[in-house]
C-alpha cells in the first residue's frame, strides 16, 4: 500500500507570491494533519482536517490555509510568503476519528520543501 | 508548551547504549516519540498513555514517569540504523478543542561503526 505522498518534494518562490502544497494520505484514512518543520526544529501543528472538516488550527497566521476534499487528499494554501515561511511542509494521515486523530499513531509524508528568497 | 528534550545530540559508537529525556512543565497525558532520518519523513516509535507505562520497539524502549512528567527513550545496543533525529511528542488542544500534538525541538543520536 502506498503511504502519504506530498507534491512538490521541492520548489522555490519569492517574497510575496503563494503557494499550493498537495498531499494524499494513506488508503482509508481520513483525518489529515499539516505540520511546519523548520530546520534543527521539532514539527509544528498547522491545520487538522477531518471528514473535510477544519478539526484544529495551530498559531499561524491567516495567510495559511487548507482544504480537504472528498477523497480525503488535502492541500495546503500560503499567501503573501515570507522569509520566515521557509520549511519542510510535512503532512499526517492518521485512522483516528475526529478530533482525537492527531495523537494516534500519524503517519507522515516525505514533506514538501519550501524555500522562499 | 513544547516539551524539552535533553541532550540535543549525542554520537556514540554501535553497541553503546543511550538515554533520551523528554520533560514538560505542564502534566502530561500521554508521550509519543517518533523518529526522523536525514531527508526522510518522521516516523513512529511508540505511544506511552500512562504514568508508570513502559514499552520496547525492538531493542529501543520507553518509559513515562507521570508524577514526575518525563519520559525517557532508551537505546540499548545500538545499530547503525539508529541515526537520525528523535522527537517527544505531547498532547495539547487547539483553539477548536481538538488535540494536537507538540514536538520537542529533538535529539540528534549519530551512531558511528
Amino acid at each position: 500500500d502506498a503511504g502519504v505522498t506530498q507534491s512538490p518534494t521541492h520548489l522555490i518562490k519569492t517574497r510575496g507570491q503563494h503557494v499550493t502544497l498537495r498531499c494524499s494520505p494513506i488508503s482509508g484514512h481520513k483525518s489529515v494533519s499539516w505540520y511546519q518543520q523548520v530546520l534543527g526544529q521539532g514539527p509544528q501543528f498547522i491545520f487538522q482536517y477531518y471528514e473535510k472538516e477544519e478539526r484544529g488550527r495551530g498559531n499561524f497566521p491567516d495567510r495559511f490555509s487548507a482544504r480537504q476534499f472528498p477523497n480525503y487528499s488535502s492541500e495546503l494554501n500560503v499567501n503573501a510568503l515570507l522569509l520566515g515561511d521557509s520549511a519542510l511542509y510535512l503532512c499526517a494521515s492518521s485512522s483516528r476519528t475526529g478530533g482525537y486523530a492527531n495523537t494516534g499513531e500519524l503517519f507522515f509524508g516525505e514533506g514538501s520543501r519550501l524555500t522562499v528568497l | 508548551q513544547q516539551p524539552v528534550q535533553s541532550p540535543q545530540a549525542v554520537i556514540l559508537r554501535e553497541g553503546e547504549d543511550a538515554v533520551i529525556n523528554c520533560s514538560s512543565s505542564k502534566a502530561l497525558y500521554s508521550v509519543h516519540w517518533y523518529r526522523q532520518k536525514h531527508g526522510e519523513a518522521p516516523v513512529f516509535l511508540m505511544i506511552l498513555l500512562k504514568g508508570g507505562e513502559q514499552k520496547g520497539h525492538d531493542k529501543i524502549s520507553a518509559s513515562f514517569n507521570e508524577k514526575k512528567q518525563q519520559s525517557s527513550l532508551y537505546l540499548t545496543a545500538s545499530q547503525l540504523s539508529y541515526s537520525g533525529t528523535y522527537f517527544c511528542g505531547t498532547k495539547a488542544l487547539t483553539q477548536g478543542g481538538s488535540e494536537k500534538l507538540v514536538f520537542g525541538k529533538g535529539t540528534k543520536l549519530t551512531v558511528n561503526p
